[in-house]
């Protein structure tokens, strides 16, 4: 167990809905990540956070937004769901912003979103 | 451009040592995680390398080669729940972020 909690566990909804994934890091840690796993894929990043503020984006869509609140939760949002959408999606944290050589990222156990 | 090579797929028999290589060409190196991850379930870290050598860690040892960018993961006295897909991700300088590989699914035989 990383530390790292993710809900739900699995989602399955239509296409053109919109859904919110959250994340909770392990405790003490600043920076959050997302990650989106199609399946056979690698992972791709979406984004960062570290203590509320974006601090890093990768490859993540328009119609894809993310927020970390205060008590240091993430929550990321899809909307517009297509097909190409189904995948893993899975959230990391870390103690520092990344910038520490040692800075690792533990993972939580995903959310799995089904489009219909 | 920035780049992770690991090959796809290997196969080893239980109880037998496998290597499993990462090249990597990148702006800038600031560390080489490896990360396992067993079918639909979460990346676990196995280990970090920044400078040249081999780190060790029971069965599973790793090592770095910054002048020719390339690390390697080895794992003895293999077991059935090894199988799993093995990531080697680098963190570059320009960014801070990690560079992920697609990953080498290993397969265990009896």
């Amino acid at each position: 167990d990383s530390g790292v909690t993710q809900t739900p566990k699995h989602l399955i909804t239509a296409t053109g809905q919109r859904v919110t994934l959250r994340c909770s890091p392990r405790s003490g840690d600043l920076s959050v990540y997302w990650y989106q796993q199609s399946l056979d894929q690698g992972l791709q990043f979406l984004i960062q956070y570290y203590n509320g503020e974006e601090r890093a984006k990768g490859n993540i869509l328009e119609r894809f937004s993310a927020q970390q609140f205060p008590d240091l939760h993430s929550e990321l949002n899809l909307s517009s769901l297509e097909l190409g959408d189904s995948a893993l999606y899975f959230c990391a944290s870390s103690a520092a912003t990344g910038t520490s050589v040692t800075d690792t990222q533990y993972f939580g156990p995903g959310t799995r979103l089904t489009v219909l | 451009g920035q780049n992770i090579d690991q090959p796809t797929e290997m196969t080893a028999t239980e109880g037998a040592i496998v290597q499993i290589n990462c090249t990597y060409q990148t702006s800038g190196f600031n560390g080489l995680f490896w990360y396992q991850q067993h079918a639909g379930e979460a990346p676990t870290f196995l280990s970090y390398n920044v400078l040249d050598g081999l780190e060790e860690k029971g069965r599973f040892s790793s090592f770095l080669s910054r002048s020719k960018g390339y690390s390697y993961l080895l794992l003895k006295e293999l077991q059935m729940k090894d199988s799993a897909s093995y990531l080697c991700a680098v963190r570059s300088d320009s960014n801070y972020q990690l560079i992920w590989g697609a990953g080498t699914k290993l397969i265990i035989k009896p």
